[in-house]
């Protein structure tokens, strides 16, 4: 079966410090990848997908950037972090298919900046 | 403006009670999906609608998709406080492989 576990769970980082999420997802191969950050008790939003090694789509301008060295591998990062990046940020993932298409989320990792 | 728009934001109900809760778009969907969330956790999937009109039934949660394909609806007979939670819609676009998500709506459900 597959699996998708994202770390650290929580973390908080002073202003300007840099930052480093990362994402794994085990059991499936070339998988769509998805970041998205959730303000408290709200939607999701998407930051970044990917559909391959080194193919980053970016949703919003902002001061993150993703990166896929691996197939099964996404990583969320920041050189400064600023304080409105603090909140709840998701990996998911999807396979490869049309209609029906099904996300799975990871655990979810709280960034808070102070 | 979110491309998917949930209603209510909150609803608070007695245990017992039935609610509903809706996903309105202009758009057409090739599917939509209904998600619950607990806090400080990922949203976990409830169910996918993919044909216009389609019912599915999850115990006492019911989910319809219009017949459009523009919205869906979330159903909940005799809730219960274990169905505390955020719900969140969330579709795929007719053209496009990335998931939009509702804004979401709380869910109370107190004893």
């Amino acid at each position: 079966s597959q699996t998708i576990h994202q770390w650290p769970a929580t973390l908080v980082q002073p202003v300007g410090s840099p930052l480093s999420l990362e994402c794994t997802v085990e059991g499936t191969s070339n998988p769509n990848l998805y970041w998205y950050r959730q303000a408290a008790g709200r939607g999701l939003q998407l930051l970044f997908y990917s559909v391959g090694i080194g193919q980053i789509s970016s949703e919003v301008p902002q001061n993150l950037s993703a990166s896929r060295p691996q197939d099964r591998q996404f990583i969320l990062s920041s050189k400064k972090l600023l304080l409105s990046d603090s909140g709840f940020y998701l990996c998911a993932w999807s396979a490869l298919l049309g209609l029906g298409n099904t996300i799975y989320f990871g655990e979810g990792s709280w960034l808070t900046v102070v | 403006t979110q491309l998917l728009e949930q209603s209510p934001q909150f609803l608070s109900i007695q245990e017992g009670e039935n609610l509903t809760v809706y996903c309105n778009s202009s758009s057409v969907f090739s599917s939509l999906q209904w998600y619950r969330q607990e806090p400080g956790e990922g949203p976990v999937l409830l169910v996918t609608v993919v044909t216009g009109g389609e019912v599915k039934k999850l115990k006492r949660l019911t989910f319809q998709f219009g017949d459009a394909r523009k919205d869906s609806s979330l159903h909940i007979t005799a809730a219960q406080p274990g169905d505390t939670g955020l719900y969140l819609c969330a579709g795929f676009p007719a053209a496009g492989n990335k998931l939009t998500f509702g804004g979401g709506t709380r869910v109370l459900v107190k004893p």
